[in-house]
């Protein structure tokens, strides 16, 4: 069976710091993959989509970028933290473009002090 | 693009209780999933149903793709059904968006 891994599970980081956190998929190739955010504990917004190595769209101009290095693997970055990058970032992956269901890992708290 | 709206906002059942959710959504869909976010924040996939009926337990969903709406039935609560509900759809046409669309969600706690 397919399955995401998500981490760290929470974060605490001063602004202007770096930031990585890394998404992986098993059970499965080629799969579709995504970053949300989610802000003041309700809606979710798509921040990056990518359909291979390499491939990445972004949905919202912000402070953050995406990489995709390997097939499973997706990695959400920035080199300088804002205090507006605080809130709950989710990793998901479906097997088809976005009309395929989608399955969520478990997030990351980030908190930006 | 597309807008998907939630009602209500916020639901507070006595344990045993039965409820129902709705998800309004502006434009065709051929993704709509249904998700329990958990205390914990992780998003639980509940249904994925575009169209038609599905059951699963105390849990149902039926989605009215031609009068774009979607409804969450939730018999019988319990105080684990506590947390927030999401629609998420997908437009048929594409619409520009590379992933799902949310709604704001359904704040639900059941009291024991």
């Amino acid at each position: 069976s397919q399955t995401i891994h998500q981490w760290p599970a929470t974060l605490v980081q001063p602004v202007g710091s770096p930031l990585s956190l890394e998404c992986t998929v098993e059970g499965t190739s080629n799969p579709n993959l995504y970053w949300y955010r989610q802000a003041a504990g309700r809606g979710l917004q798509l921040l990056f989509y990518s359909v291979g190595i390499g491939q990445i769209s972004s949905e919202v101009p912000q402070n953050l970028s995406a990489s995709r290095p390997q097939d499973r693997q997706f990695i959400l970055s920035s080199k300088k933290l804002l205090l507006s990058d605080s809130g709950f970032y989710l990793c998901a992956w479906s097997t088809g473009p976005p009309n395929t269901e989608a399955f969520f890992g478990q997030g990351t708290r980030l908190t930006v002090v | 693009g597309i807008q998907v709206e939630q009602s209500p906002p916020d639901l507070i059942l006595q344990e045993g209780a039965n409820s129902t959710l709705r998800c309004n959504f502006s434009d065709s869909v051929n993704n709509l999933q249904w998700f329990h976010q958990n205390p914990w924040g992780q998003l639980i996939n509940l249904f994925y149903i575009p169209s038609g009926t599905k059951q699963n337990g105390r849990l149902s969903a039926t989605t009215v793709a031609t009068e774009r709406y979607s409804l969450l039935y939730i018999s019988s609560s319990q105080t684990t059904d506590s947390g927030v509900y999401f629609c998420a759809v997908y437009p048929y046409s594409g619409g520009g968006a590379d992933g799902l669309t949310f709604g704001k969600g359904t704040h639900l706690i059941i009291q024991p």
